[in-house]
């Protein structure tokens, strides 16, 4: 079984929607939770970390559920320039670093 | 913009060819990494050091070989590739491997293609 799991997607929505997407992890004991955005033939960067409690940065909001195992990515009100590949990143212990296959998104005018 | 920058940025090798990446962060981190982003597939992690301590391989052949001079720069010394191994390498780094939350900080990367 793959450490973590996401939809490839792609997904296309219209400017404006809400999507939503979800990764699932298989090591119960992950430490750590992350979101990396990736725009075509750039880097990763750091979108947001994903917390126990939650968290929101504008129209971006991040949930964890360690009982089912996936994290959660919501991005409302999308805007063309959110095109982009989104990794889900999870760490047990130690230091390693597990990373989705991520999920395409492009936002259409 | 980034504090992490990689050379070359696109390299051409055959396969008897001896080559090396170069990574270099001025974020004042103690961790660095490697990874494999091939097509289609999730981004390998290849190397870690933490403050130049190499503290994990994680099974990547021989042909790969890390260096770690001191906490700001990393390399990745290539020889006798494969066509299998072309691929986008990226280098990373973060303040100390192994902490709760640690965010890693991504270079541009090299686009590797072994002929």
């Amino acid at each position: 079984r793959k450490e973590v799991e996401q939809d490839p997607g792609p997904f296309n929505v219209p400017e404006g929607a809400t999507v939503a997407f979800n990764c699932t992890y298989s090591n119960s004991a992950s430490q750590s939770f992350f979101w990396y955005r990736q725009d075509c033939r750039k880097e990763p960067k750091l979108l947001m970390s994903v917390y126990s409690s939650g968290n929101e940065d504008g129209r971006f909001t991040a949930q964890l559920n360690r009982a089912s195992q996936y994290i959660s990515l919501l991005i409302r009100d999308s805007k063309l320039s959110d095109s982009a590949t989104y990794l889900c990143v999870v760490t047990p212990m130690g230091n390693q670093f597990y990373f989705g296959t991520g999920t395409s998104l492009t936002v259409i005018p | 913009e980034t504090g992490v920058t990689q050379t070359p940025r696109h390299l051409v090798m055959g396969m008897t060819n001896k080559k090396s990446l170069k990574c270099e962060q001025h974020l004042g981190h103690n961790a660095m990494y490697w990874y494999k982003q091939s097509a289609k597939k999730p981004l390998e992690l290849m190397f870690v050091y933490n403050f130049k301590e190499q503290t994990e391989n994680n099974s990547v052949p021989s042909r790969f070989s890390p260096e770690c001079p001191n906490s700001s720069h990393l390399f990745l010394h290539l020889h006798t590739l494969q066509p299998e191994d072309s691929a986008l390498y990226l280098c990373a780094s973060s303040p100390a491997a192994g902490g709760f939350q640690e965010t890693q900080y991504f270079g541009p990367g090299t686009r590797l293609l072994v002929l």
